[in-house]
């Protein structure tokens, strides 16, 4: 079966250090991989995709970056946090079609003070 | 352009008693259609999805949702609350280019 795995869970860091998230995927080959954003009532907010290794979309201008070293390894990057860079970060995966669901890692909660 | 309006931030419920968590969208496409639960500090899993076949889908944990084309609806429903229950919901839209729109979640609060 498939599984999602992300780390850390929490994270606490000072503005202006750089972050590291990262992502695999177990059990699925050539995955659609996602980072979203979750911010306290505002929803969720794509904002990296990758349908192939280093094949990177941004969907939101930001402070943040994504890579795809491996066909199963979503890492998403920072060289200087933002306060604003604070919030709850989930990645995802899907395959197998249109109307395959995504599915979620567990989500790093990111403190950025 | 699509969208998913939420229609309640918090729904608040007893145990044992019927929920419904509202839910209407917009799309220029027939839409796929979602319903994820997310417990504090954990990711989303999904509960139920709609792909065009039955207008009714039955979803895991006794939630099931009703695709209604005429109101634009996807309400998410379970006859009875348990306290497990309590969570934050969100409905999501899938166009028929893949771009996913999540509504703005409710939080479901059950009382015993």
């Amino acid at each position: 079966s498939q599984t999602i795995h992300q780390w850390p869970a929490t994270l606490v860091q000072p503005v202006g250090s750089p972050l590291s998230l990262e992502c695999t995927v177990e059990g699925t080959s050539n995955p659609n991989l996602y980072w979203y954003r979750q911010a306290a009532g505002r929803g969720l907010q794509l904002l990296f995709y990758s349908v192939g290794i280093g094949q990177i979309s941004s969907e939101v201008p930001q402070n943040l970056s994504a890579s795809r070293p491996q066909d199963r390894q979503f890492i998403l990057s920072s060289k200087k946090l933002l306060l604003s860079d604070s919030g709850f970060y989930l990645c995802a995966w899907r395959s197998g079609g249109l109307n395959s669901p995504l599915h979620f890692g567990n989500g790093t909660r990111l403190t950025v003070t | 352009a699509q969208s998913v309006t939420q229609l309640d931030s918090h729904v608040s419920v007893s145990e044992g008693t019927p929920v419904l968590l509202r839910c209407n969208y917009s799309s220029s496409y027939s839409p796929s259609l979602f319903w994820y639960v997310q417990h504090p500090n954990k990711g989303l899993q999904l509960l139920l999805k709609y792909t065009s076949a039955a207008t009714l889908v039955k979803g895991i944990n006794g939630f099931e949702a009703e695709f209604k084309k005429s109101e634009t609806s996807f309400h998410l429903t379970k006859p009875s609350a348990h306290m497990s229950d309590a969570a934050e919901y969100f409905c999501v839209v899938r166009s028929r280019y893949s771009t996913l729109t999540f509504g703005k979640g409710t939080m479901l609060l059950v009382s015993p």
